[in-house]
């Protein structure tokens, strides 16, 4: 099991603003990294799986980095609306294949 | 694509009965499927991860006797609580995946809440 750490915790923000948000883990023995989206009520959707050291993936106003030597990757929402409230969940994986989850950084963005 | 169903969503059950939760792939067939446990303001934890036809993968700490998994078809992947306890309720999840290897995505099931009285 990896030890995950996402930061910050829980975040607010105003409708239109530009947010980021980080996912640390260890940088040795790295295979994979996932980011989740999780609304409540709702499934975790997939967002992005990012493998090689500088990757950077984007799907719509939300992108990702990802920086294996030093073990961390970035979330960001450009223009956050409403509707991208919700948990984001990384999830790196080792040498199993299978990822361990951070506790994930909960956004909320008010209108 | 890649729909993950659970049933049930809700369930209150009385201390010493058995808790059976369904995870069912509904438009591809899962290879392995996952089974987490969410407490309050924690993150998913693994309990095991089982593949069609044979025994599932219990994490370390994960009563094997305690959490019956079945793993019978390649859509279906049910949970058993067995003589659930209070200290049992939780939020339970599973996943499924039709792929091996690196870089793989999982796809969840909506979650399970369970209260044990």
């Amino acid at each position: 099991i990896l030890n995950v750490e996402q930061s910050p915790q829980s975040l607010h923000v105003q409708e239109g603003d530009s947010t980021n948000f980080t996912c640390s883990f260890p940088s040795s023995n790295f295979y994979a990294l996932h980011w989740y989206r999780w609304e409540t009520a709702k499934s975790p959707e997939a967002l992005f799986v990012m493998t090689l050291n500088g990757d950077e993936k984007k799907k719509g106003r939300i992108s990702a980095t990802l920086n294996t030597k030093e073990g961390y990757s970035y979330l960001y929402i450009k223009g956050s609306q409403p509707e991208d409230s919700a948990t984001y969940l990384c999830a790196p994986s080792g040498g199993s294949y299978i990822p361990t989850f951070g506790r994930g950084t909960s956004l909320i963005v008010h209108p | 694509g890649a729909v993950v169903s659970q049933h049930p969503s809700w369930v209150i059950c009385k201390s010493g009965t058995s808790v059976k939760i369904e995870c069912r792939s509904l438009d591809f067939q899962a290879t392995t499927m996952f089974w987490y446990r969410q407490f309050p303001k924690q993150s998913l934890m693994l309990m095991a991860t089982s593949n069609e036809g044979s025994k599932a993968t219990y994490e370390q700490g994960v009563e094997k006797d305690k959490f019956l998994i079945n793993h019978a078809s390649l859509t279906l992947s049910t949970l058993t609580v067995t003589s659930a306890h209070p200290e049992d309720s939780s939020f339970y999840i599973c996943s499924a995946r039709d792929k091996q290897g690196v870089g793989e995505t999982q796809y969840f099931g909506p979650g399970t809440r369970l209260l044990v009285l």
